[in-house]
């Protein structure tokens, strides 16, 4: 089974320096890898993805992710974090071949002023 | 293009009520997802549907059941609500049935009295 670990609950960080948000997945054979991001009372955002490729994923509003297979990591990352940043993060996996999108217990991201 | 929207986006039932939530997807997505949110359990796949048949189905009671019309759109209904049932329920579309990515709707929040 397709299972993914958030192992931070809460990341802070001083705005204008950079940001990591980890990620660690279990699936067999090759994943997709997604990250969401998730303000209050709304829906979930997509911000990146990895589906094969360049290890090195760029998405929306400068935010990139490196997946290491080796590692099974996807952290989330952005060289220079922005107050507006601060929101709950959702690192996903999906098992190729399957439907099912398995999230994580999700990260909360606060930039400091 | 239009997101995904779904209505209502609040509502408040007694346990024992039956509760129909629907969800319109992005124009030319036929895929259909839902995932129920909660503070202790987090995002937990319902079921996936796609041309009008659930493709996909999560652990979850049959009290939660689902269709989804000619015109993609999609309707989740739970009977015999308790309340544990309180929850914020997110519906995902993506074109096709194991696409890449799925973009989330605002989700319908829901308390269970």
């Amino acid at each position: 089974a397709q299972s993914v670990a958030q192992p931070e609950d809460q990341v802070n960080v001083a705005e204008g320096n950079p940001l990591t948000v980890k990620c660690t997945y279990s699936v067999s054979g090759n994943p997709y890898l997604f990250w969401y991001v998730q303000y209050p009372n709304r829906g979930l955002q997509f911000l990146l993805k990895y589906i094969t490729g360049d290890n090195l994923v760029k998405g929306s509003y400068g935010f990139e992710a490196e997946f290491n297979k080796s590692q099974t990591s996807f952290h989330l990352k952005k060289p220079s974090a922005l107050v507006s940043d601060s929101a709950l993060y959702f690192c996903a996996v999906r098992e190729r071949g399957t439907r099912q999108l398995t999230f994580g217990s999700g990260t909360q991201l606060t930039v400091l002023p | 293009k239009a997101g995904v929207t779904q209505t209502p986006r609040y509502l408040i039932k007694t346990r024992g009520q039956q509760v129909t939530l629907s969800c319109s997807p992005i124009s030319g997505h036929r895929s259909v997802s839902w995932y129920q949110q909660t503070p202790g359990q987090g995002l937990q796949f319902l079921f996936e549907y796609f041309s009008e048949t659930q493709r996909n189905k999560g652990n979850f009671p049959g009290r939660f059941s689902g269709r989804q019309f000619s015109n993609s759109r999609s309707e989740m209904n739970v009977s015999t609500l308790e309340l544990g049932d309180s929850a914020l329920y997110l519906c995902a579309s993506s074109l096709m049935s194991g696409s890449e990515t799925q973009y989330f709707g605002p989700g319908t929040r829901l308390l269970v009295l």
